[in-house]
């Protein structure tokens, strides 16, 4: 079974300060990733998302993550935080492939909580 | 349009009783996925419905959980005889279809404690 691990718990940083959270999953045949964002008081929301193609991935609120399969990983960034970026955030994986896979549930990490300080 | 809503937001109750958790997918959404959350843990998955077919329930944590989804719409997750170690945030998501492209669309929990 695949699992999830984000190496941070807690991170506090400055505003205007870039951000990196690191996401290693382990499965050894071929992913599907996300990060999700949960901030204070609202509804677990899709940040961005890799299927396939460019491993660069682009998201919404300036922030990108970089699939790098030989390292199994696919860490979060934003080059410039802003206070209203303090969320926790959570790296997940599917492995089911084709609309009649049996399910496309997410394998979770245990979340990062980002503090940003104005 | 309206998101996916569960009901209730809280729920606290005394070991032994049953609890029902209700979510209401997003509108035209075949998928549904339950997922629970445990103090300072990540999502686990419980059990997910897609369309008519038999449900996935190979992360029920025990045959004191069930769910049903009626009418291809509102699904209802039942805990019975609850545990102190089942209080968690109880998510519920929906997508469009189940393929791997779909994204799920969360609900805003129902946190349950159990005394």
């Amino acid at each position: 079974a695949q699992s999830v691990s984000q190496h941070n718990h807690h991170v506090i940083l400055s505003e205007a300060a870039s951000l990196e959270l690191g996401c290693n999953y382990s499965y050894g045949g071929t992913v599907n990733l996300f990060w999700y964002v949960q901030y204070p008081g609202q509804h677990l929301q899709l940040l961005l998302k890799y299927f396939s193609g460019d491993p660069l991935v682009k998201g919404i609120k300036g922030f990108e993550a970089e699939f790098i399969k030989s390292k199994f990983s696919f860490n979060l960034r934003k080059p410039s935080v802003q206070w209203s970026d303090t969320a926790e955030y959570f790296c997940a994986v599917t492995t089911s492939r084709g609309i009649k896979a049996a399910g496309n549930k997410l394998t979770f990490g245990g979340g990062t909580r980002v503090l940003v300080k104005p | 349009g309206a998101g996916v809503s569960q009901s209730p937001s809280n729920k606290v109750t005394e070991k032994g009783k049953d609890v029902e958790l209700r979510c209401d997918p997003i509108s035209g959404h075949t998928a549904l996925y339950w997922y629970r959350q445990r103090l300072g843990q990540g999502l686990e998955f419980l059990i997910y419905f897609q369309g008519n077919s038999a449900p996935d329930k190979s992360g029920l944590p025990s045959d004191r959980f069930s769910a049903e989804r009626t009418g291809g719409s509102v699904s209802t997750l039942t805990i019975q005889r609850t545990q102190q170690e089942d209080s968690a945030v109880y998510l519920c998501a929906s997508s469009l279809v189940s393929g791997f492209t779909d994204t799920q669309y969360f609900g805003p929990g129902t946190r349950l404690t159990v005394l």
